[in-house]
């Protein structure tokens, strides 16, 4: 079975700095892609960033960059220059590689994140 | 756009009612999902569809029941509601690649007294 593990609970960051989020996943599957979703104290769910498990480089979006580690099966988020806005709950989701179809996302806890000014 | 569109926003209910949650996209994606979020377990899917009239039970379906008459709505309901369905409840959807990401509808909060 597929999982994704969270370890930080909650984060503390100063603005401007740069925090990482980790998530380690566990599968058996060769093919697989790591999400990263954004909740802020609102509730919506917004999408941050995607890693295939095929895709050689690290994925980058603004200033979100993914460190994705294969062999340690660990794909941590980077938030550089940490806003005031960038508070709020982080999940990081696996998809389901046995589907050829569809996009089945397993979710870790999810970290909170708190920017200090 | 409206995107995902689910109603309501808020509802309580007292234990064995019914009611069903509305979940609507306009986005013409075939894949649409339940998934409900509880305080340290992140989202877990309860059920999903890849097209209409194909339905399928994810991690926690058990107390819901789902169906996919057409592309656009996903209904899930809940049969005899109980205390432990206490959540917020999201519908997502994506035209179903592998690389899409889902998009979330805003929630529903639902509260079984």
């Amino acid at each position: 079975a597929q999982k994704i593990t969270q370890t930080q609970p909650g984060m503390f960051v100063q603005e401007k700095e740069a925090v990482t989020l980790d998530c380690t996943y566990d599968t058996s599957d060769p093919s697989y892609g790591l999400f990263w979703y954004k909740q802020p104290s609102s509730g919506e769910m917004i999408f941050l960033i995607y890693q295939g498990s095929y895709d050689q480089q690290n994925a980058t979006e603004g200033r979100y960059s993914l460190n994705f580690q294969k062999a340690r099966k660990s794909a941590n988020l980077v938030i550089s220059a940490s806003q005031l806005g960038d508070s709020a709950m982080y999940f990081c989701a696996m998809r389901d590689g046995h589907m050829e179809y569809g996009n089945k996302l397993v979710f870790g806890a999810g970290t909170i994140l708190r920017v200090k000014s | 756009n409206a995107g995902v569109t689910q109603t309501p926003k808020f509802q309580v209910l007292k234990t064995g009612q019914s009611m069903t949650l509305q979940c609507a996209q306009d986005m013409n994606h075939e894949y649409m999902s339940w998934y409900r979020q509880d305080p340290g377990m992140g989202l877990r899917l309860i059920h999903y569809s890849v097209g209409a009239g194909i339905t399928d039970q994810g991690e926690v379906p058990n107390g819901y029941n789902v169906s996919r008459s057409t592309t656009e709505d996903f209904p899930l309901r809940l049969l005899s509601a109980a205390p432990s369905q206490t959540s917020v409840y999201f519908c997502a959807s994506s035209r179903g690649r592998p690389n899409e990401k889902l998009f979330f509808g805003s929630g529903t909060q639902l509260s079984v007294l």
